[in-house]
């Protein structure tokens, strides 16, 4: 049971490049999340889904894409990369449908990314 | 809306010390309250949770919660410092008017554990 797993671990990317995190859990959960790190800022949530096939902004959205691309699978793209992309982004997911409050989010390892 | 605090981005004990981390929430409806705890390099993991059935809430690795609803505080202690406590930690909180997308993060607080 590996929980939440991302790929890739590292990377780097030039100013304009776009590329896709890409996000996967084998907890059979509804909910996942994308959230980015940025030192002394906590994580902010950019992109939710409730369920399979359902998408929301969270609070940093903007420069961003998601695909739900099944129940197991949530996947993050740059489209242009830019400096102020570069941080630790993490997914997670949780059991319920919608996001329930109280409801444990489990993260994954992070992606640490680089925009020159 | 709700919103987390926790006091001092750093924080630095001796071996063997208490660990006292505090955390302020503000939220309109009662609470969900979590810590996690993130080792270098590495994911969030869950230390522990509160959601309504107790007050004082056990985690893991030794940490303790309260919740304190006329504070409105969940500060995270551990009678004794360990070397391996040294991470970084958040405050969370969720209720039923954050939405579907739960969780609002405090900023996090770095534990430091001095031999």
């Amino acid at each position: 049971n590996a929980g939440v797993t991302q790929t890739p671990k590292f990377q780097v990317l030039k100013t304009g490049q776009s590329m896709t995190l890409q996000c996967a859990q084998d907890m059979n959960h509804n909910s996942m999340y994308w959230y980015r790190q940025d030192p002394g800022m906590g994580l902010r949530l950019i992109y939710y889904s409730a369920s399979e096939g359902t998408t929301d902004k969270g609070e940093v959205p903007n420069g961003y894409n998601v695909s739900r691309l099944n129940k197991r699978e949530f996947s993050l793209r740059l489209e242009s990369a830019a400096p102020s992309q570069t941080s630790v982004y993490f997914c997670a997911s949780s059991e319920a449908i919608g996001g329930v409050a109280g409801d444990t989010q489990y993260f994954g390892p992070g992606t640490r990314l680089t925009v020159l | 809306a709700q919103s987390v605090t926790q006091l001092g981005s750093h924080v630095s004990v001796s071996e063997g010390a208490l660990v006292l981390l505090r955390c302020n929430y503000s939220s309109s409806v009662p609470p969900y309250l979590f810590w996690y705890v993130q080792y270098p390099n590495q994911g969030l993991q869950l230390l522990l949770k509160y959601t309504s059935a107790a007050t004082l809430v056990k985690g893991i690795n030794g940490f303790e919660a309260e919740f304190k609803k006329s504070e409105t505080s969940f500060h995270l202690t551990k009678p004794s410092a360990h070397m391996s406590d040294a991470a970084e930690y958040f405050c969370a909180v969720s209720d039923l008017g954050g939405g579907a997308d739960g969780l609002t993060f405090g900023k996090g607080t770095h534990l430091i554990i001095q031999p």
